[in-house]
């Protein structure tokens, strides 16, 4: 029972280095998430996908892009990373179609840019 | 606009007793969803509880409840017989009302909670 996949675990990168996280679920879920978590800020929502085909800015999508290339997988790229960057990356998928299904989270992503 | 407030950065609770987890929120809308989400210190996200705006009961899952004041607009985590691995940050969030097909969570920023033996 895998649910939310994210790969890799762990990353450092230089800045100005690119890099793609893998995000893949196997519930069959609409929605997918990209989350950042840093300390005392909660989680903020990078971008957010409602449907396969469909993309949306969250709240801080800048220096980011992503992809959700089927109903299974959404990425995230960096196309040139900066320090401001190092953070832990989250992934999330959840059913829609009614108000009460939780967000499903992958075990995330230690992203340190240097 | 919609707001999740968690008044409590850090919590101590001795081990077997109960805890409350604050959690107040703030909407217009009339339909809306409330979760609970605990985070270990290994990082996963693990959901806990859900209680949505029309439910009659306060939800309950084993040993986690929530105390719903609808008026109040607090949505308070229970924790009954506190165990050791409870301690964790716990994140209450509310699901936004529905833009085209999706509806978004909006976050607090957690509380801390340590659970004493």
């Amino acid at each position: 029972n895998a649910g939310v996949t994210q790969t890799p675990k762990f990353q450092v990168l230089k800045t100005g280095q690119s890099m793609t996280l893998q995000c893949a679920q196997d519930m069959n879920h609409n929605s997918m998430y990209w989350y950042r978590q840093d300390p005392g800020m909660g989680l903020r929502l990078i971008y957010y996908s409602a449907s396969e085909g469909t993309t949306d800015k969250g709240e801080v999508p800048n220096g980011y892009n992503v992809s959700r290339l089927n109903k299974r997988e959404f990425s995230l790229r960096l196309e040139s990373a900066a320090p401001s960057q190092t953070s832990v990356y989250f992934c999330a998928s959840s059913e829609e179609g009614g108000s009460s299904q939780p967000q499903h989270f992958g075990d995330g992503t230690r992203l340190s840019i240097l | 606009a919609q707001k999740i407030t968690q008044t409590q950065p850090g919590m101590f609770v001795q081990e077997k007793e109960a805890v409350t987890l604050d959690c107040t929120y703030d909407t217009s809308d009339q339909s809306y969803g409330l979760f609970w989400y605990k985070q270990p210190s290994s990082g996963e996200m693990i959901f806990l509880i859900y209680q949505g705006s029309y439910d009659e009961q306060n939800a309950t899952e084993g040993r986690y409840s929530l105390n719903f004041q609808k008026a109040r607009k607090s949505a308070n985590l229970v924790i009954s017989a506190s165990q050791l691995g409870d301690s964790a940050m716990y994140f209450c969030a509310m699901r936004e009302p529905r833009v085209g097909n999706n509806r978004k969570l909006i976050w607090g920023l957690g509380t801390s909670l340590a659970v004493n033996p």
